[in-house]
C-alpha cells in the first residue's frame, strides 16, 4: 500500500512569513496526526483528526498554527506568521483503530 | 507535554552486542509502543505492548513492561550496523488514541 505522503520535504522562509504543509494519509485511515519534532527531541503532538473532526488540538499554538482536514482525507497545516522557534520537522501520521501510527517522511522547516 | 523519557540518551555498541534502552512514563497507559527513526526520515513502528502484557517478542526485539514502575525496556539482540537509529517510546494514555512520544535514545552500532 502507498505510504503517508507529505510535501514539501524542505522549506526555508523568513520569520513572519507563512508556510503550509500538506499530508495525504494512507487510504482508509480515519485518524490523522500532525507532530512537531524539534532537532534532538521527540515528536510533539500538535493536532489529531478523526475523519474531518478535531479530537485533540490542546498543544497547537492557535495564535499562529492552523490545520484542517476538510473532506476527511488530505490535511493541511499552516503557520502564519512563522517564528524562529518554529524551525522543526513537521510529521504527519495516520492510523486505523489498530493504534499503530504510520508516519510520512516529514517536512523540514527552517525559519531564518 | 511529552509522556515518556528514554534513557540512555545515547548508546554506542559494537556489532553483535545487545542494546538495551529504557522508557519511563508518568501516568497510567493503555499501551506502549516503540518506534525507530533513521536520520532524516519518519518514524517506523516496531512493536506494541498492551498494559496487561509483561513481555513481547518480535524477531530480535524484546520489550518488557512494568506498569507498577511505569517503565518499559527495549532489547535489541545481536545488533547490526543497520540498527543505527533513534528509538522512541510512545504511550497511549487517553481515550482518544493520543500518542505521546519520549525524548528518544540515539543508538550507534559500530561495524
Amino acid at each position: 500500500e502507498a505510504g503517508v505522503a507529505q510535501s514539501p520535504r524542505y522549506k526555508i522562509i523568513e520569520k513572519r512569513q507563512s508556510v503550509a504543509f500538506w499530508c495525504n494519509p494512507i487510504s482508509g485511515h480515519a485518524t490523522l496526526y500532525w507532530y512537531q519534532q524539534i532537532l534532538g527531541q521527540g515528536p510533539k503532538l500538535l493536532i489529531q483528526f478523526q475523519n474531518n473532526g478535531v479530537v485533540d488540538d490542546s498543544q497547537l499554538p492557535k495564535d499562529r498554527f492552523s490545520a484542517e482536514r476538510l473532506k476527511g482525507v488530505d490535511s493541511t497545516l499552516k503557520i502564519q506568521p512563522a517564528k524562529l522557534e518554529d524551525s522543526a520537522v513537521y510529521l504527519c501520521a495516520s492510523s486505523t483503530s489498530a493504534n499503530v501510527l504510520t508516519f510520512g517522511a516529514g517536512s523540514r522547516l527552517t525559519v531564518l | 507535554s511529552q509522556q515518556g523519557e528514554e534513557d540512555p540518551q545515547a548508546l554506542s555498541i559494537q556489532e553483535g552486542e545487545n542494546a538495551t534502552m529504557n522508557c519511563s512514563y508518568k501516568t497510567s497507559i493503555n499501551n506502549l509502543q516503540w518506534y525507530r527513526q533513521n536520520s532524516g526520515r519518519g518514524l517506523v513502528h516496531l512493536i506494541l505492548i498492551r498494559s496487561n502484557e509483561r513481555e513481547k517478542h518480535s524477531g530480535r526485539l524484546r520489550v518488557t513492561l512494568d506498569t507498577s514502575k511505569k517503565s518499559s525496556s527495549l532489547l535489541i539482540t545481536a545488533s547490526r550496523a543497520a540498527d543505527t537509529a533513534s528509538y522512541f517510546c510512545a504511550t497511549d494514555a487517553g481515550t482518544g488514541n493520543q500518542f505521546y512520544f519520549g525524548t528518544g535514545t540515539s543508538l550507534t552500532v559500530i561495524p
